[in-house]
């Protein structure tokens, strides 16, 4: 198996804050990261993906600004939420991929994020 | 581009009972996931299918893959209280890595 970490698992913040959260792939480097959202009561979405040392690719509707991806090294991703909004809450889970996209994908323990 | 559905989005049973859910998706892929979610919580990886014909098992979950129909299942059998969740799909997008998700099914399992 593998451990991703992700911190903080919880966070509440007020509106116009900025927000970051931190995954880890603990036992395992990762070439690629992907950060999924998931708003309650609904499916993931993929919201963009971070090579090592490389700029992220965001997927269409992501604000590339708001959602600043850090993929400083391999075993570490952040994601910061600048200026956050209330229809920002959500949960936000990283996937660091090991190895060759056929195998296993990991998913870190998810970070809610909460906007007042 | 790539969509998966599942169905039943939603799943009521009765203890030891069986039901299967279903997802398909719309175009070649030779990866397929199942996830299961607890509230609260992130994904715990089920099963990895990556080829035509692929069946596994682990406890009262089986979950096949037919490749030519786009097609996976996801069989319970004699559910029990403890199956109670949501239940994902993902396929894999291309060479890219990445998941598609469906929707999810949200069962619910009744003594």
């Amino acid at each position: 198996g593998a451990v991703v970490s992700q911190h903080p698992s919880w966070v509440i913040c007020k509106s116009g804050t900025s927000v970051k959260i931190e995954c880890r792939s603990l036992d395992f480097q990762a070439t690629t990261m992907f950060w999924y959202r998931q708003f309650p009561k609904q499916s993931l979405m993929l919201m963009a993906t971070s090579n090592e040392g490389s700029k992220a690719t965001y997927e269409q509707g992501v604000e590339k600004d708001k959602f600043l991806i850090n993929h400083a090294s391999l075993t570490l991703s952040t994601l910061t939420v600048t200026s956050a909004h209330p229809e920002d809450s959500s949960f936000y889970i990283c996937s660091p991929q090991k190895g060759l996209a056929y195998n296993e994908q990991f998913f870190g323990p998810g970070t809610r994020l909460t906007v007042l | 581009e790539l969509k998966v559905e599942q169905n039943p989005l939603f799943l009521s049973m009765q203890e030891g009972k069986n039901y299967t859910i279903y997802c398909n998706y719309s175009t070649t892929s030779d990866r397929l996931y199942w996830y299961r979610q607890d509230p609260g919580k992130s994904l715990e990886s089920l099963f990895v299918l990556l080829s035509n014909g692929a069946v596994k098992q682990e406890g009262r979950l089986m979950a096949s893959l037919d490749t030519k129909a786009r097609l996976s299942t996801l069989h319970i059998t004699a559910a029990v209280h403890d199956l109670s969740a949501t239940y994902f799909c993902a396929v894999g997008r291309g060479s890219q890595g990445n998941l598609i998700f469906g929707k999810g099914t949200k069962l619910s399992v009744k003594p």
